[in-house]
């Protein structure tokens, strides 16, 4: 089955505790970003990835990193988390050229307290 | 002001109604748009896209858009309880999507009544 996987799906953690929220496709796409969204805000791309090796910051980069080490794999990194980054996180991941639709995971709910 | 505006609801109808949701947007270069479907406690799924002005219909679904007003536009008939979700507008910032971003709209919460 095509998907994205995204763990841990629920993490509370606490101020300045470095956490790493992972991200897998199975579909072999080039194509790889990170939202985060916030309620009257929508969906805003924090990172994304067009190949390995190959990531871009988005709209709200600050206080994230990104690697892309291999395709299928796209980690979202808070070396030092703050209350503010509490929210909803996404991984989606889209095919090559010419193609519009993006594959999500289920989300990750990070609570900093 | 926002690439991409959408009245974020909630939005409530009795089972069987017509929905009509609907975006805005700023850039005349945008040229594909899509509809994202989210039910509670998922990720985003793409329920239908359109390519440049016109109509699109799948099933009860019907996608519009209005290039000259840059309006789009869903319609949903015969509307069931299983269609309550958050809807998103969505477009890719260039015509060439493997190099673009999307964009989204911040959705609206449309809750179907039985």
């Amino acid at each position: 089955e095509a998907q994205v996987t995204q763990n841990p799906r629920y993490l509370i953690t606490v101020t300045g505790k470095k956490l790493t929220v992972t991200c897998s496709q199975n579909m072999n796409h080039e194509y790889m970003s990170w939202y985060r969204q916030d309620p009257g805000l929508g969906l805003r791309q924090i990172y994304y990835s067009m190949n390995v090796e190959a990531t871009d910051k988005g709209d709200v980069p600050e206080g994230y990193k990104v690697s892309r080490k291999e395709k299928r794999n796209f980690p979202l990194i808070l070396e030092s988390p703050s209350p503010n980054q509490t929210s909803l996180y996404f991984c989606a991941s889209r095919g090559g050229y010419s193609n519009t639709e993006a594959f999500f995971g289920q989300g990750t709910r990070l609570t900093v307290v | 002001q926002k690439e991409v505006e959408q009245d974020p609801g909630p939005l409530s109808v009795p089972e069987g109604a017509i929905v009509s949701l609907n975006c805005t947007y700023s850039n005349s270069a945008f040229q594909y748009f899509m509809w994202y479907r989210q039910y509670s406690r998922k990720g985003p799924e793409l329920l239908m896209y359109t390519y440049s002005s016109g109509n699109k219909e799948d099933g009860r679904f019907t996608a519009q858009v209005d290039k000259s007003s840059k309006y789009i536009s869903l319609f949903i008939r015969d509307s069931q309880p299983s269609d309550s979700a958050t809807y998103l507008c969505a477009m890719p910032s260039s015509r060439y999507s493997s190099a673009s971003k999307i964009i989204f709209g911040s959705g609206t919460r449309l809750s179907i009544r039985p």
